[in-house]
């Protein structure tokens, strides 16, 4: 276990549905991250909060929704999907940046979304 | 924009060779690396973190090193297992923001 848990682990929803995914680390860490992975295409990065503030959003359509209630959880909010966002989303946590290095990287494994 | 490349694409061998596995960045300015190891379906699990001080990090059977004047990362796998089948990402972070950049992997096969 990686300390970060993600929950479902498996989510069919139709293009109309409203779906959360569910993020939750238990590292002590400050910032968080949700990323996407599709078929043969790299990690791309969706969103970061750092200290609990979005610091990242890399061109997400707004069909995604973040939120980040406290340090510990993150939520990705769901709504009229498209077959296109069926992918692997996965959480990281990090202990954000200050003067101090590290910043490694623990992911969570993943909720697979499959949009019909 | 930071690009990063990772040959071979994918990688079979038989058990018990060593391994080098090959990252290339093009923006030389990065915070540090890290190396995660993802099995199918599955979710990323950390392997070793370089520091963009550091030439190289050891952990067991790992050794990756660090020339972030030339934009090269590589991971050694020695006496490689069939448990080390799994997809290598090398990940290089911004020294601007946390943001870490991927490549598309090396996916590895140890056969017995």
């Amino acid at each position: 276990e990686t300390g970060v848990t993600q929950t479902p682990r498996h989510l069919v929803m139709g293009m109309t549905n409203k779906k959360s995914l569910k993020c939750e680390q238990h590292l002590g860490h400050n910032a968080m991250y949700w990323y996407k992975q599709s078929a043969k295409k790299p990690l791309e990065l969706m969103f970061v909060y750092s200290l609990e503030e979005r610091v990242e959003n890399n061109s997400v359509p707004s069909r995604f929704s973040p939120e980040c209630p406290n340090s510990s959880h993150l939520f990705l909010h769901l709504h009229t999907l498209q077959p296109e966002d069926s992918a692997l989303y996965l959480c990281a946590s990090s202990q954000a940046r200050t003067s101090e290095p590290g910043d490694e990287q623990f992911f969570g494994p993943g909720t697979r979304l499959t949009v019909l | 924009k930071q690009e990063v490349t990772q040959i071979p694409a994918a990688l079979s061998v038989p058990e018990g060779e060593n391994l080098v596995l090959n990252c290339s960045f093009t923006d030389s300015a990065i915070y540090n690396l890290q190396w995660f190891r993802q099995d199918p379906g599955k979710g990323l699990t950390s392997l070793l973190l370089i520091q963009s001080s550091q030439r190289e990090q050891t952990s067991g059977r790992l050794n990756a090193s660090l020339d972030k004047s030339s934009g090269r990362s590589t991971l050694y796998i020695a006496a490689s297992q069939p448990g080390d089948s799994a997809t290598y990402l090398c990940a290089p972070s911004s020294y601007n923001t946390d943001k870490l950049i991927f490549g598309t992997g090396t996916r590895l096969q140890v056969f017995p």
